[in-house]
């Protein structure tokens, strides 16, 4: 089946830091999304990227869709405290029967005040 | 607009006991999928329904199954419980074609 290698598996980082991020896939997907995850809670969807080499900005949150449509980063620029949790790519093929999420396995971040 | 609702949020069974679990979509979403979040395994898709109708199934045993209503409310029931089937549930729900999943936050099950 579709697996993603997400990296890194967690980071440590000082406020104010930029934080890199990203996905590969060993097939393609039509869209990419990104969550984030804090403890207790579901994911929360972050950005939805549809056409590859799309680049698109939420905030101080930046993701692109590779043009392979294989891969996906995120960026987090001027990070705060509050960005502490799991961030985790999912991609998505839709269309006919195949309707599903696949993630990676998640970027624990941690921010140091 | 109200988000997805997932009840209860937390569960405590025992082996061999069954469980149903709940999920209300956003209204107007059609699509209700259910994950299992471990750990170890990270989110892995169980099932989709889409119109009443099981659209996508993941990977797992038959003991896990799910169900659809007209309302669009869906339901996923565990029997014989292991002790593996404890996790994180979660469902998320979608208009149903090319569009984003919203998650809701999850029921927490516990099996001793």
């Amino acid at each position: 089946g579709q697996q993603l290698n997400q990296s890194p598996q967690s980071m440590f980082i000082q406020e104010g830091e930029d934080v890199s991020m990203n996905c590969t896939s060993s097939s393609i997907f039509n869209t990419w999304l990104w969550y984030k995850q804090e403890p207790g809670e579901g994911p929360v969807l972050l950005i939805a990227l549809y056409k590859a080499g799309e680049l698109t900005s939420n905030g101080r949150l930046t993701a692109q869709f590779g043009i392979t449509r294989k891969d996906s980063f995120l960026n987090i620029s001027a990070s705060i405290p509050s960005d502490v949790g799991i961030y985790f790519c999912a991609g998505l093929n839709s269309g006919g029967s195949n309707y599903k999420l696949t993630f990676g396995k998640g970027t624990l971040l941690t921010v140091n005040p | 607009k109200a988000g997805v609702t997932q009840t209860p949020r937390y569960l405590i069974k025992t082996r061999g006991q069954q469980v149903t679990l709940s999920c209300s979509p956003i209204s107007g979403h059609r699509s209700v999928s259910w994950y299992q979040q471990t750990p170890g395994q990270g989110l892995q898709f169980l099932f989709e329904y889409f119109s009443e109708t099981q659209r996508n199934k993941g990977n797992f045993p038959g003991r896990f199954s799910g169900r659809q209503f007209s309302n669009s409310r869906s339901e996923m029931n565990v029997s014989t419980l292991e002790l593996g089937d404890s996790a994180l549930y979660l469902c998320a729900s979608s208009l149903g074609y090319t569009d984003e999943q919203f998650f809701g936050p999850g029921t927490r099950l516990t099996v001793l």
